[in-house]
């Protein structure tokens, strides 16, 4: 089956730093992958999409790469503010065939220290 | 934009009892989804509603579970008899369509003891 590897040790960065968080995955190529934040006792928010023919998606301070070769996504946040403290998910489509099914990442705790 | 409910936000119950988590998707939204995170590990699909059909419940543990969505709308999931390893956060999730981002409800935190 699909695994997913997120760092599980948190990232510890002070503000206005770049945060980059990675998630590599084994066996099958998804066809696209999705980073979440959650803050504890919430649910996961969606941030970004990436589909596999796409090499990198921005959204605000927020970017986001994919490298179908390496098996890896990495996600980044510029000018890192302590709002940005949470824990992001990545999360990648279980079948190439059926958009609705996930695997998800643990999860990268990242801290921002002001 | 009222977003993805669930209730309770808590549930403490014994061994053997039963429990029903209910779901309310975003309104225009077909697609209804139910995960789970047990403790320690990463989040686990559960099963996939379109309106009122069941699309795919091949993440559900056991014949223990029963996903309900009468009507299309809100959704139920009845866990019966629970039992210590079903203990952790289910959450539901709702889309507009496949493919299209997921928003997910603030979980349910059952703890069966």
């Amino acid at each position: 089956s699909q695994k997913i590897e997120q760092n599980s040790e948190a990232l510890n960065i002070q503000e206005g730093k770049t945060a980059t968080l990675t998630c590599n995955y084994t066996n099958y190529s998804p066809a696209y992958l999705q980073w979440y934040r959650q803050d504890p006792g919430r649910g996961p928010v969606f941030l970004l999409l990436i589909r596999e023919n796409e090499k990198e998606k921005r959204k605000e301070r927020l970017k986001v790469t994919f490298d179908t070769t390496l098996k890896q996504s990495l996600f980044h946040i510029t000018a890192s503010q302590p709002a940005d403290s949470a824990t992001y998910l990545c999360a990648l489509d279980m079948n190439r065939y059926n958009f609705n099914k996930f695997y998800f990442g643990s999860g990268t705790k990242l801290n921002v220290k002001p | 934009e009222a977003g993805v409910t669930q209730f309770p936000s808590h549930s403490v119950i014994e061994k053997g009892q039963t429990v029903t988590l209910r779901c309310d998707p975003i309104s225009g939204h077909d697609n209804l989804y139910w995960y789970r995170r047990v403790m320690g590990k990463e989040i686990k699909f559960l099963l996939h509603f379109v309106k009122e059909s069941k699309q795919d419940e091949s993440g559900m543990p056991n014949n223990r579970f029963l996903a309900e969505r009468t009507g299309g709308t809100y959704s139920t999931l009845k866990v019966q008899p629970a039992e210590l390893e079903d203990s952790g956060v289910y959450f539901c999730a709702s889309s507009y369509a496949p493919g299209y981002e997921q928003y997910f409800g603030p979980g349910t935190r059952l703890t069966v003891t």
